[in-house]
């Protein structure tokens, strides 16, 4: 049971490059995240989904966007590199039953950079 | 100003030491999430409570739905509890986490 799996843990890109960062989970839950860590701010939500073929925006989703075609599977593609993206990319995962009073599952994170 | 602000921001002390951690929130919530978070690692669920209290280990969590207020106490700390604490709300009605900014401690040997 590897719980969330993201990839890759380091990136490098140019301004105007796109990129797509991966995140899978084995324990079969519904509910799937992407967060961005930036210094000083808590985490904040870019998109999230509550199944398969079910995506919806966060509070910061300008830039990126994300696909849920299988339970397993989250990714989120950059879609024209900027500076400001530059940050530490977490994923979750927790089960929709019992609403938000599931444990949240992180993956280690992606950390970007952007030149 | 944030929902989910935590103090202090940052925490050193000697092994040994009683710490605590503390977070209020201004929204209505469901629960209480304290995570944390390692040096260039990633992010652990350590607790999650919606009343009273709950202990693993030498950790303890603690909420005052009253007061909106909730603590994170570790006794007998190790410099391995070096870490920075998250604390986060899941907001009731959409069931999103807003996240405080996190407590940065450090244990010193």
């Amino acid at each position: 049971n590897a719980g969330v799996t993201q990839t890759p843990k380091f990136q490098v890109l140019k301004t105007g490059q796109s990129m797509t960062l991966q995140c899978a989970q084995d324990m079969n839950h519904e509910y799937m995240s992407w967060y961005r860590q930036d210094p000083g701010m808590g985490l904040r939500l870019i998109h999230y989904s509550v199944g398969a073929g079910i995506t919806d925006q966060g509070e910061v989703p300008n830039g990126y966007n994300v696909s849920r075609s299988t339970t397993e599977d989250f990714p989120l593609r950059l879609l024209s590199a900027a500076p400001s993206q530059t940050s530490v990319y977490f994923c979750a995962s927790r089960a929709v039953w019992g609403g938000g009073n599931q444990p949240q599952h992180f993956g280690d994170g992606t950390r970007l950079s952007i030149l | 100003k944030n929902e989910v602000e935590q103090s202090p921001q940052n925490l050193t002390a000697q092994e040994g030491e009683f710490i605590t951690i503390n977070c209020s929130y201004s929204v209505g919530i469901s629960a209480l999430h304290w995570l944390q978070q390692h040096p260039g690692g990633g992010i652990v669920s350590l607790f999650m409570l919606s009343s009273g209290k709950k202990k693993h280990g030498r950790l303890i969590a603690t909420i005052n739905i009253q007061e909106k207020h909730s603590s994170l106490h570790i006794t007998a700390s190790h410099p391995r509890d070096s870490a920075v604490y998250i604390c986060a709300a899941t907001n009731f009605g959409n069931e999103k986490l807003t996240f405080g900014t996190g407590t940065r401690l450090t244990i010193i040997p």
